[in-house]
């Protein structure tokens, strides 16, 4: 069955330094894969979307890579402040198009 | 632009009762979709929307559920009866449809139903 995986332990980091959060995915062959912030109490916000013929997307302090034959992305928060704490959702696109399925989150934590 | 509006925030109900959620989606926007929240199993898709047509309802979780859109600017899910298991984060969420198209979520409504 098609599974989007995100380590569910809360990730404890201290500031100013690199945020790595990991989305795998089994039976899925995805043709975009976006990453979301989810803040307590409200709805999820885009942060940033990589297509499946690129390996690599940046965005300010934030970095995706996206590897097909791992089933792997990773997403990085360089330089990380504790206005970075939040839950983090990779979530998946296939071809069929425009439905998004979403891994559980991780939580960042970053502490001062 | 006010962003994807829903209503209400917060519902209590009693088991048994029909409760009706409200989404307003983002002016220009042809995707809308409806999604549940809870701690065990994530944000799961319930229907999807394109053009006001239900494209698919394959995650709704059983006929107690349905989900209309009567007009570009207007959608709601309606779960009669309810039932305690119900109780989760009900997340209306709109794009401008089509491949590759990130999602604009509401704010949610937290349904409680006792």
């Amino acid at each position: 069955s098609q599974k989007i995986e995100q380590n569910s332990e809360a990730l404890n980091i201290q500031e100013g330094k690199t945020a790595t959060l990991t989305c795998n995915y089994t039976n899925y062959s995805p043709a975009y894969l976006q990453w979301y912030r989810q803040d307590p109490g409200r709805g999820p916000v885009f942060l940033l979307l990589i297509r499946e013929n690129e390996k690599e997307k940046r965005k300010e302090r934030l970095k995706v890579t996206f590897d097909t034959t791992l089933k792997q992305s990773l997403f990085h928060i360089t330089a990380s402040q504790p206005a970075d704490s939040a839950t983090y959702l990779c979530a998946l696109e296939a071809n069929a198009g425009n439905m998004l399925t979403f891994g559980g989150g991780t939580r960042l934590m970053v502490k001062p | 632009d006010a962003g994807v509006i829903q209503s209400p925030r917060h519902e209590v109900t009693e088991m048994g009762q029909e409760v009706t959620l409200r989404c307003k989606p983002i002016s220009g926007h042809n995707s809308l979709f409806w999604y549940r929240q809870t701690m065990m199993r994530g944000l799961e898709l319930l229907i999807y929307f394109n053009n006001n047509v239900p494209i698919d309802d394959s995650g709704m979780p059983e006929d107690r559920f349905s989900a209309k859109m009567p007009n570009a600017s207007f959608s709601t899910l309606k779960i009669q009866p309810s039932e305690p298991r119900d109780s989760a984060v009900y997340f209306c969420a709109s794009s401008l449809g089509g491949a590759g198209e990130k999602l604009f979520f509401g704010s949610g409504t937290q349904l409680s139903v006792l």
